[in-house]
């Protein structure tokens, strides 16, 4: 079935630092790729999305490409901010003709605190 | 416009008593899926409702748990006799389906506390 794989955590940066988040998927066809967000206390959130092969994501400066050659979405953001520090999940959504059409399989999730 | 909406956001009960969540999906959104989160824990699939396919029940931890959905509005899921281990905040979401391809919606959860 599909699988998501998220880079271990918990990732501890300093305000500024570049951040990458890394995400490898395993799925039949090209399915749906997803970043979501969680702040502290709250629900989960979109962040970007890609449906296609060499699409990027992109918003509140974080990017992501979905790269089929390597089944990976990593995140990226040039620059963190305090503000940044959440959980982050990777997810992927089976496209028609799948066998897993429609379905969300999110990956483990990756803490970010970053630090002033 | 609104977004996916649960209730009760916050429900405390007693070990072996049921429990009935509720989630108002965006309206047009033809699917539906349930996620369970530990504390501290990453998102458990429980299940998925397509338009008016059979839905994927395939992540139920056991058979204390069911959900209904009517048509594509309101869905329901209940957990009978709940044990401390279902103590958990319960996710929705809803999405259109374009293309052949969905985008999740997240609600708020609910968050269920079993003494």
């Amino acid at each position: 079935g599909d699988s998501v794989t998220q880079m271990e955590g918990p990732v501890t940066l300093s305000e500024e630092a570049f951040l990458t988040i890394n995400c490898t998927y395993t799925a039949t066809g090209y399915p749906s790729l997803f970043w979501y967000v969680q702040y502290p206390g709250e629900g989960l959130q979109l962040l970007l999305k890609a449906t296609k092969a060499d699409d990027k994501g992109s918003n509140k400066g974080f990017e992501a490409t979905y790269r089929k050659e390597t089944t990976s979405f990593h995140l990226e953001k040039g620059s963190v901010q305090v503000s940044d520090s959440a959980v982050y999940f990777c997810a992927l959504a089976g496209n028609a003709g799948g066998t897993s059409y429609g379905k969300l399989t999110f990956g483990q999730g990756t803490i970010l605190t970053v630090h002033p | 416009g609104a977004g996916v909406s649960q209730s009760p956001s916050n429900k405390v009960t007693e070990k072996g008593k049921d429990v009935e969540l509720r989630c108002d999906p965006i309206s047009g959104h033809t699917a539906l899926y349930w996620y369970r989160q530990r504390l501290g824990q990453g998102l458990e699939f429980l299940i998925y409702f397509q338009g008016n396919s059979a839905p994927d029940k395939s992540g139920l931890p056991s058979d204390r748990f069911s959900a209904e959905r009517t048509g594509e509005s309101v869905s329901t899921l209940t957990i009978q006799r709940t044990q401390q281990e279902d103590s958990a905040v319960y996710l929705c979401a809803s999405s259109l389906v374009r293309g052949g391809r969905v985008f999740p919606d997240f609600g708020p959860g609910t968050r269920l506390l079993v003494l």
